[in-house]
């Protein structure tokens, strides 16, 4: 298995432009997490699936970010209009979630490092 | 408000000798604890998982524990050496929901 994989890996772009970063989790994984990782905050819950439908969104910072997972195999994260703040590594996050919770550890990916300029 | 800490920002110890990194948390009921290795320019990667009714967990050179009632998490690496230093994560697994809530992480240097 490739495990979850995420693009871009590094981002660089201006402030007010539109970013979006994109995940595919790990075939047969029926969760998915995105997280943001700073050095002052450590790693930060932004929002998780199950099953493709989004259940907690109460990390997402604002209204300018949106996530989205059309379905199992794709997922994708928006920043409009991107700001210097928003600069971070952000990971997406996979896991299989059942009756069993010891199953439910998470598997991520190498991460988008973004820089808003 | 819920807080986990870990004992210090940098670890640094001697080839051989065991390493211990500390996780604390307040104002939580964690289902499971997790604990995470996580290298530069790396996402985290599952280490080990202990339960919240359980007190010690094992893994080759790896060694947890869970107090409950002290509200701590001790992860122990035994005969350590080079290839272990990486930053260490623990991750508070609730009961109901995937809100995994990690800690700020533990960077350890296994000097030769």
């Amino acid at each position: 298995d490739a495990g979850v994989i995420q693009s871009p890996r590094h981002e660089v772009t201006e402030m007010g432009q539109e970013v979006t970063l994109r995940c595919k989790p790990i075939s047969g994984h029926n969760s998915l997490f995105w997280y943001r990782q700073t050095m002052m905050r450590g790693l930060e819950l932004l929002i998780y699936f199950n099953n493709n439908v989004p259940i907690d969104d109460s990390g997402m910072p604002e209204d300018r970010f949106s996530a989205k997972m059309p379905n199992a195999s794709f997922s994708t994260l928006k920043i409009q209009p991107s700001e210097p703040r928003d600069s971070a590594v952000y990971f997406c996050a996979s896991s299989l979630s059942g009756w069993d919770r010891e199953d439910e550890k998470l598997f991520f990916g190498s991460g988008t490092q973004l820089s808003v300029l | 408000s819920q807080k986990i800490e870990q004992n210090s920002e940098a670890l640094n110890i001697q080839e051989g000798k065991t390493a211990t990194l500390t996780c604390n948390y307040t104002n939580y009921s964690p289902a499971y604890l997790q604990w995470y290795r996580q290298d530069p320019g790396r996402g985290p990667v599952f280490l080990l998982l202990i339960r919240e009714n359980e007190k010690e967990k094992r893994k080759e050179r790896l060694k947890v524990t869970f107090d409950t009632t002290l509200k701590q998490s001790l992860f122990h690496i035994t005969a350590s050496q080079p290839a272990d230093s990486a930053t260490y994560l623990c991750a508070l697994v609730p009961f109901y929901g995937q809100n995994f809530v990690f800690g700020p992480g533990t960077r350890l240097s296994v000097l030769p």
